[in-house]
């Protein structure tokens, strides 16, 4: 079973810019949760989402959004781009709830 | 909200046991326990969970006390490649459904030879 894949593997913006980062979630699975890692900060939840609802929210501004689409991919936008939004940003999908996350490689984005 | 205590590093020798262990005397009693471990530029990787009993899968062992105040995780024979950052987890339940997990600083493990 292919796992979850996130695309772009790195991405450099430019500080005002926006940005799309897209992840598959594994065969089957239907709740995709979105993280944020950082050196200061460690791993942060951004949102989740499940069957195309957005299910819950992390402590971020609203230049942080997301969607799910009827396949269970997901996508993740940042608009104004800022220098503290260079992160490690992680997706992750599960088949059921108290089901294990299981985790892709992650986007490396930069922005300068 | 972190719910679990861990000791910021540990060493182990190559083809011994790591025992990692982790505090969480405050979950409730119908709160799992999960680990994962991140490698250098990799995503966390599931490794187990437990609620009361001990697990046993092919990758370690989770042995939660009878209080479930605390657990160990077990690699029974570290090998290089196991050198990573732990996580001991216990998920928080939202509010609108799912889980979400709060990833505390981890163990560091370093195998060595």
């Amino acid at each position: 079973k292919a796992g979850v894949t996130q695309t772009p593997r790195y991405l450099i913006k430019t500080r005002g810019q926006q940005v799309t980062l897209s992840c598959s979630p594994i065969s089957g699975h239907r709740s995709v949760s979105w993280y944020q890692q950082t050196p200061g900060q460690g791993l942060q939840f951004l949102f989740e989402y499940f069957s195309e609802t957005q299910r819950n929210k992390g402590n971020f501004p609203g230049r942080f959004s997301g969607r799910q689409f009827s396949n269970s991919r997901s996508e993740m936008n940042v608009s104004t781009l800022e220098l503290g939004d260079s992160a490690l940003y992680l997706c992750a999908s599960s088949p059921a709830y108290n089901s294990p996350l299981h985790f892709g490689n992650g986007t490396r984005l930069t922005v300068t | 909200d972190a719910k679990t205590t861990q000791p910021t590093s540990m060493d182990c020798a190559e083809g011994r046991a790591a025992n990692l262990p982790c505090n969480h005397s405050t979950i409730s009693g119908n709160e799992y326990v999960y680990w994962y471990r991140q490698i250098h530029s990799q995503g966390p990787q599931y490794i187990i969970h437990g609620l009361k009993n001990n697990e046993t899968n092919e990758m370690a062992s989770l042995i939660i006390t009878e209080d479930r105040k605390s657990s160990t995780l077990i690699l029974p024979h570290a090998t290089l490649r196991d050198t990573a950052v732990y996580y001991c987890i216990a998920p928080t339940t939202l509010t609108g459904g799912g889980n979400k997990l709060t990833f505390g600083t981890g163990t560091q493990l370093k195998v060595e030879l």
